[in-house]
């Protein structure tokens, strides 16, 4: 049974930062991994994908990388902003049809 | 291109009472899921409709059920409710090509509440 471990599980930085954001996952037989953005009380927004073949994913200021090998995938947020402030989480389609997530890392940005 | 609509965004349910949620998916995806989210156990998948057929499921009482119309839209029906029912119940869509590119959207959630 695949399961998703995401730290910190809360963050809190000053605007402007670097940071990394961990998801790890038991069962390295996955199709892909998507990381999500979701807002308080919100749906989720998709963020970036990852294929199993893949290495790494980039839009704008934001960077996934994948390795299935240590069961990791990282989101790495390049200069943060105060509206980047969300829950963060990562998502995985393994065997079934369905995504399996992880409990989310809440990122608070200070201005 | 519109998204994922879910109706109604918020509902107010008494213990006992039955509900019925909507999805409407993206154009020309097939697939449905829906998920369950509380602050206590996180995103919990619910089940997965792809051209009318439940393909797979969570681990849900019966209460849970839902179906898929032939346009693809969606509802999910609960029974019995009870308090531990109230939740942010989300649906997401997706293009299913191969396994490798199936990205999931989601809509913007039914918020429940049951008293």
């Amino acid at each position: 049974k695949q399961e998703v471990t995401q730290i910190p599980a809360a963050l809190s930085v000053p605007e402007g930062e670097n940071l990394v954001l961990n998801c790890s996952f038991t069962d390295s037989a996955i199709y892909n991994l998507q990381w999500f953005r979701q807002d308080p009380g919100k749906g989720l927004t998709s963020l970036l994908l990852i294929q199993s073949s893949q290495r790494e994913q980039t839009s704008g200021r934001l960077n996934a990388s994948l390795d299935k090998s240590s069961g990791r995938s990282t989101l790495y947020i390049a200069a943060s902003q105060p509206g980047d402030s969300a829950t963060y989480l990562c998502a995985l389609l393994s065997g079934g049809q369905n995504f399996v997530f992880g409990p989310g890392t809440r990122l608070s940005v200070l201005p | 291109k519109a998204g994922v609509t879910q109706t109604p965004r918020y509902l107010i349910k008494t213990r006992g009472q039955q509900v019925t949620l909507s999805c409407s998916p993206i154009s020309g995806h097939r697939s449905v899921s829906w998920y369950q989210q509380t602050p206590g156990q996180g995103l919990q998948f619910l089940f997965e409709y792809f051209s009318e057929t439940q393909r797979n499921k969570g681990n849900f009482p019966g209460r849970f059920s839902g179906r898929q119309f032939s346009n693809s839209r969606s509802e999910m029906n609960v029974s019995t409710l009870e308090l531990g029912d109230s939740a942010l119940y989300l649906c997401a869509s997706s293009l299913v090509l191969r396994r490798e590119n199936t990205e999931a959207f989601f809509g913007q959630g039914t918020r429940l509440t049951v008293v």
